[in-house]
C-alpha cells in the first residue's frame, strides 16, 4: 500500500522561528509536492520536485524553500515563521507527469504564534 | 493558463439523497480532470480521474463524474448518500505539460 507520511501532525511555533516540514514517501516517486491548504482557497502549490536536487516554484513560493537530497524526502522550510503562515500543510508524491495520481500525507497543521 | 471553478462551497443534501457536485475548468489544450476526497483530518485521495476515452468515469464508493467538452464540465455525481460521505471534495485540472490546478473545494454535508 502506498504511504506518504509527514513527520508531525500539529506544530506550534513562534513568529521568528525556523520551521521544517518534512514529507517522505514510499513508493518511489519521482515528483513531490508542497500545498498548503486554507479554507475558502482550496490547495495552493508552494513547491515542487520532479528530481533529487531539483526543485520548481508552485504559485505561492515566497517565505518559504524546499530540500530534496534523496528521492524519497522532500523537506519544507519556513526560514522566519509568521502568523500568515499559519495554515494546513499537506505533501504529495506522483510516479510520472501531469496526468498521474498525486498521493497525499495526512497532513500538518502549523500554528505560528 | 488552466483554472478551474467549483460552484458550491457547501452542498447539504439528505441521507439516501442522489448529489451532484459542479465543477467547470477552462484550458486551451486536452486536459487531465480529477476528483479527489478529503475526509475530516485526513489527506486528499483519488476518487476518480479522467485521462482519454469514455467520458463517463467510475470511481471509488460509488461515485462517478461525467467529462463534457463542449460544457467544459466535470460533474460528480452519486445516486444515493451515505453518512460516510461527509467530506470535502475536490476538483482538479491538468495538461501533459502543466501541472495540477485544484479547485476550491465544495463540502458535503449529509443530513439524517
Amino acid at each position: 500500500d502506498v504511504k506518504v507520511t509527514q513527520s508531525s501532525r500539529y506544530l506550534v511555533k513562534r513568529t521568528g522561528e525556523k520551521v521544517f516540514l518534512e514529507c517522505v514517501q514510499d513508493m518511489d516517486h519521482e515528483n513531490m509536492f508542497w500545498y498548503r491548504q486554507d479554507p475558502g482557497l482550496g490547495l495552493r502549490l508552494i513547491y515542487f520536485s520532479y528530481d533529487v536536487k531539483m526543485k520548481e516554484k508552485g504559485d505561492i513560493p515566497e517565505g518559504y524553500s524546499v530540500s530534496r537530497e534523496k528521492k524519497e524526502r522532500f523537506s519544507l522550510i519556513l526560514e522566519s515563521a509568521s502568523t500568515n503562515q499559519t495554515s494546513m500543510y499537506l505533501c504529495a508524491s506522483s510516479l510520472g507527469p501531469a496526468g498521474d495520481t498525486q498521493y497525499f500525507g495526512p497532513g500538518t497543521r502549523l500554528t505560528v504564534l | 493558463a488552466q483554472s478551474v471553478t467549483q460552484l458550491d462551497s457547501q452542498v447539504p443534501v439528505f441521507e439516501e439523497a442522489p448529489v451532484e457536485l459542479r465543477c467547470n475548468y477552462s484550458s486551451s489544450v486536452s486536459v487531465y480532470l480529477f476528483w479527489y476526497v478529503q475526509y475530516p483530518n485526513q489527506g486528499l485521495q483519488l476518487l476518480l480521474k479522467y485521462l482519454s476515452g469514455s467520458t463517463l468515469v467510475k470511481g471509488i464508493n460509488g461515485f462517478e463524474a461525467e467529462f463534457n467538452k463542449s460544457q467544459t464540465s466535470f460533474h460528480l455525481r452519486k445516486p444515493s448518500v451515505h453518512i460516510s460521505d461527509t467530506a470535502e471534495y475536490f476538483c482538479a485540472v491538468s495538461s501533459r505539460d502543466d501541472k495540477i490546478i485544484f479547485g476550491k473545494g465544495t463540502r458535503l454535508h449529509i443530513l439524517p
